[in-house]
């Protein structure tokens, strides 16, 4: 089964600052990756989705960026952090063949 | 309107009963459907999936209503083990799995 490895774990940024957090996936190829966010006490807002390498869908308009530079690398990133991109990151794989989609562990992240 | 729409909870109840949770979904193209776990702080992971058969796994039965566009899941003899927040979870695409969108989740307390 999949891998998918997500750092860091919790993360305290600045308002204004820049954030990059990055998602790799182990045991296989050519995945659909997926950034998805989760406010505290709410579900999973889909942000990001590729369906391969420079291939990146925008699910709603934000603050945030992604890109996907290699086949099991996704990247999210923001130039200046708002308060409101508070919450909990998380990056999913899907490949062919699996009925499931996997789970990092996530980025708890909070900005003041 | 929401892809897919939970009641948020939290539903609490005793160990040993019977407590079922709906999920309704506004696509009705839709072909996949999960369920999936949450416990606090944690990445989701897969409970099971839905089919247009219904499926059942221990204690655990899901079932897909294609007509009223609703998925359920229902657990028998509650432990206090099962006390998470269950993921409704929708694949709206009829030929590939690009977008995997999620309920809110819906929070279950069992009791002593």
């Amino acid at each position: 089964s999949q891998t998918i490895h997500q750092w860091p774990a919790t993360l305290v940024q600045p308002v204004g600052s820049p954030l990059s957090l990055e998602c790799t996936v182990e045991g296989t190829s050519n995945p659909n990756l997926y950034w998805y966010r989760q406010a505290a006490g709410r579900g999973l807002q889909l942000l990001f989705y590729s369906v391969g390498i420079g291939q990146i869908s925008s699910e709603v308009p934000q603050n945030l960026s992604a890109s996907r530079p290699q086949d099991r690398q996704f990247i999210l990133s923001s130039k200046k952090l708002l308060l409101s991109d508070s919450g909990f990151y998380l990056c999913a794989s899907w490949s062919s063949g699996n009925t499931e989609a996997f789970f990092g562990q996530g980025t708890r992240l909070t900005v003041v | 309107r929401k892809e897919v729409e939970q009641d948020p909870g939290p539903f609490n109840v005793p160990e040993g009963a019977t407590v079922a949770f709906n999920c309704t979904y506004s696509n009705s193209a839709s072909q996949s459907f999960f369920w999936y776990r949450q416990d606090c702080r944690k990445e989701p992971k897969l409970l099971m999936s839905v089919y247009s058969s219904g499926n059942e796994d221990g204690r655990f039965t899901a079932q897909l209503n294609r007509a009223s566009q609703y998925i359920s899941l229902l657990i028998r003899d509650s432990k206090l083990s099962d006390s998470a927040t269950y993921l409704c979870v929708v694949n709206p695409e009829v030929y590939n799995f690009n977008k995997f969108y999620f309920g809110s989740g819906t929070k279950l307390n069992v009791k002593p």
